[in-house]
């Protein structure tokens, strides 16, 4: 069926470095790509997105880069600081097995800052 | 605005009982997402309503599941009779039509069912 797929599952990362985690999606119609933040004991917090009109969006530390014709995109942290460790979700709006979009999430990356 | 309100924020019950779990959206919102997340599956949306119509619950995963929105203000998820593996976190969720991707999470209601 239609996925996303999120790698790594886990990163460790000294403060000050940059992060990169990358998702595939598998719907070439997919035109919409959200990143979450979940802290713990929180829902997931959306961060950043972008549309598949571009090719890198920007805010701040954080950025997002689309490849479509891989079906791929990135979250890119650069100087990263100890608020940065989460969970980190990628999603896409994929086509379920029943004809409706659904946003589809990855399996998340448990992101550690290592002061 | 408050966010996304969910309650209860956890709730311990024995199998076999009822559970409610409630939400209220973020107010003007269109949308309302129910998911679960679990270890072993990750984030799974369950239902969602759009101006408090049942769109699509494909994602339920037993007739023990039930959601209602009897209003724009008010979501409910039951489960009942209630089962150990139903343990969970329960995310409501919700967004504006024309945004609908963009969709803003409550806290969660962490259930677990002994």
């Amino acid at each position: 069926g239609e996925n996303v797929e999120q790698h790594p599952s886990t990163l460790s990362v000294q403060e000050g470095d940059s992060a990169v985690i990358k998702c595939t999606y598998s719907d070439s119609a997919s035109n919409y790509f959200p990143w979450y933040k979940q802290e713990l004991g929180k829902g997931p917090q959306l961060i950043i997105d972008i549309r598949s009109n571009v090719g890198e969006k920007k805010d701040q530390r954080i950025a997002v880069t689309l490849n479509k014709t891989a079906k791929h995109f990135s979250l890119h942290i650069t100087e990263t600081q100890p608020e940065d460790s989460a969970v980190y979700f990628c999603a896409a709006p994929l086509i379920s097995n029943f004809g409706n979009e659904k946003l589809t999430f990855g399996t998340g990356t448990r992101l550690t800052i290592i002061p | 605005d408050a966010g996304v309100i969910q309650s209860p924020r956890h709730e311990v019950t024995e199998m076999g009982q009822e559970v409610t779990l409630r939400c209220k959206p973020i107010s003007g919102h269109d949308y309302l997402f129910w998911y679960r997340q679990t270890m072993m599956r990750g984030l799974e949306l369950l239902i969602y309503f759009n101006n408090n119509v049942p769109i699509d619950d494909s994602g339920m995963p037993e007739d023990r599941f039930s959601a209602k929105m009897p209003n724009a203000s008010f979501s409910t998820l039951k489960i009942q009779p209630s089962e150990p593996r139903d343990s969970a976190v329960y995310f409501c969720a919700s967004s504006f039509e024309r945004f609908y991707y963009e969709q803003y999470f409550g806290p969660g209601t962490r259930l677990t069912v002994t």
